[in-house]
């Protein structure tokens, strides 16, 4: 299985800031990485697929980028609402699907 | 406008069975992949089973082979995950969810969720 794995796992910031999270997958998958955000109590929402390729709807803050191993999703100007966990998650063999363990962005 | 709708959680004690329903419209039920992913309390996502819109191909996590069926019913626009020989690594919420599909071809992502159902392992 591709094993997946997000830094780091947490973090503080504030709005306005420009924040990353890295994506790393065990082998390659070329650009078949989704990203999604989850607040308390709610199902995933999808952001980002095929890497960088934002779902409609989105806010254009939002932006994924990376191919084969190394993958990052940027939030060039964190919003209050921007304030939950971020997964990513390959498609590009399967099964298994495998997600990363996520990154919870919280306020500063 | 697209809406997941799971039912069918519960607590049920080790070693018994539950199944899940996930009820589908907005859409065109039958042209999409569907899966099931769960989430454990205070733990990150697990992906659990798929199933091809004719159900020709279904695949499961490791974790859950042997012990879960995922079906479908077209007709009844219906997601349904049998789990039997529960255990209590099992408890979770339990996620229906559309496959992504665009002008390429439908992918291994997910582009709807349900709002989730909760399974209580426990005696």
């Amino acid at each position: 299985a591709i094993r997946m794995t997000q830094s780091p796992s947490s973090f503080s910031a504030s709005t306005g800031d420009r924040v990353t999270i890295t994506c790393r997958a065990s082998q390659g998958i070329s650009s078949y990485l989704a990203w999604y955000q989850q607040k308390p109590g709610k199902a995933p929402k999808l952001l980002i697929y095929a890497a960088s390729t934002l779902q409609s709807g989105v806010p254009s803050r939002f932006s994924g980028s990376g191919s084969g191993t190394d993958f990052t999703l940027t939030i060039s100007c964190l919003q209050s609402e921007d304030f939950a966990t971020y997964y990513c998650q390959q498609f590009y063999s399967y099964p298994p699907l495998t997600f990363g363990g996520g990154t919870k962005v919280e306020i500063k | 406008e697209v809406q997941l709708v799971e039912s069918g959680g519960g607590l049920v004690q080790p070693g018994g069975s539950l199944r899940l329903s996930c009820a589908a419209s907005g859409f065109t039920f039958s042209s999409y992949s569907m899966n099931w992913v769960r989430q454990a309390p205070g733990k990150g996502l697990e992906w659990v089973s798929y199933i091809s819109s004719s159900s020709s191909t279904i695949y499961y996590a490791d974790s859950v082979k042997g012990r879960f069926t995922i079906s479908r019913d077209n007709a009844k626009n219906s997601l349904y995950l049998q789990m039997n020989s529960l255990r209590a690594e099992d408890t979770a919420v339990y996620y229906c969810a559309r496959a992504y599909c665009s002008s390429t071809g439908c992918y291994g992502a997910f582009d709807y969720w349900g709002q989730g159902t909760l399974v209580t392992v426990s005696s």
